[in-house]
């Protein structure tokens, strides 16, 4: 099982313009969550996708978005960047309910820069 | 939103034990205590969770206070491989919203 995958690694972008981070999550999960970590902060959660919808969102404006696909797979959009989004995003993934387990396993992340 | 309150950083020696603490007197009744950590150039790892009674795994142990408004991460035996960011976040069960504050910088000196 590779775990938790996602790509790119790194991400180099100009202000203004729009990115896509992808996420593929630990078999058998079928939630995935999206953090972003500023350098030296903490991850702040930006939202969470199960059964192909936002299940829940962070304090993140609308140019965050994103998708699930039916085979649990995620994207992550960030429309309109700016200097500040530049960070690590992290993504997660959990497993079904019925499994009971508490455990989010993360990706390595990917890191944007904007200038 | 409950929050925590950890140390910014702490040091241990290798093949001592370490104590984290972490207050977090705004707990209610259904959230469940968290630890995670992030080693160096990687995302984080889960390493245990509780919710009244202290709790053992492989890696940590859990200790809660009686009233839940502390708890105290405690690895038996650092090594080097333990130096990390060690985050202590507070959640309902099986809500996946995890809030991280800064956490604490653990160093392990050889």
């Amino acid at each position: 099982d590779a775990g938790v995958t996602q790509s790119p690694t790194h991400l180099i972008k100009t202000r203004g313009q729009q990115v896509t981070l992808r996420c593929s999550p630990k078999s058998g999960h079928d939630t995935v969550s999206w953090y972003q970590q500023a350098l030296g902060q903490g991850p702040q959660f930006i939202f969470q996708y199960y059964e192909e919808e936002e299940r829940q969102r962070g304090n993140f404006p609308d140019r965050f978005s994103g998708h699930q696909f039916p085979n649990y797979s995620s994207e992550l959009n960030v429309n309109a960047l700016l200097l500040g989004d530049s960070a690590l995003y992290l993504c997660a993934s959990s497993a079904p309910l019925a499994e009971m387990t508490n455990e989010q396993f993360f990706g390595p992340g990917t890191r944007l820069t904007v200038l | 939103d409950a929050k925590t309150t950890q140390p910014n950083s702490m040091e241990s020696n290798e093949e001592e034990p370490v104590h984290l603490p972490c207050n977090h007197s705004t707990i209610s009744g259904t959230d469940y205590i968290h630890w995670y950590r992030q080693l160096p150039s990687q995302g984080p790892e889960y390493v245990i969770h509780g919710l009244t009674s202290n709790v053992n795994n492989r890696m940590a142990s859990l200790a809660i206070a009686e009233d839940r408004k502390s708890s105290t991460l405690i690895l038996h035996r650092a090594t080097l491989r333990d130096a990390a960011v060690y985050y202590c976040i507070l959640a309902e069960y099986n809500n996946n919203d995890m809030r991280f504050g800064a956490g604490t910088r653990l160093t392990v000196k050889p």
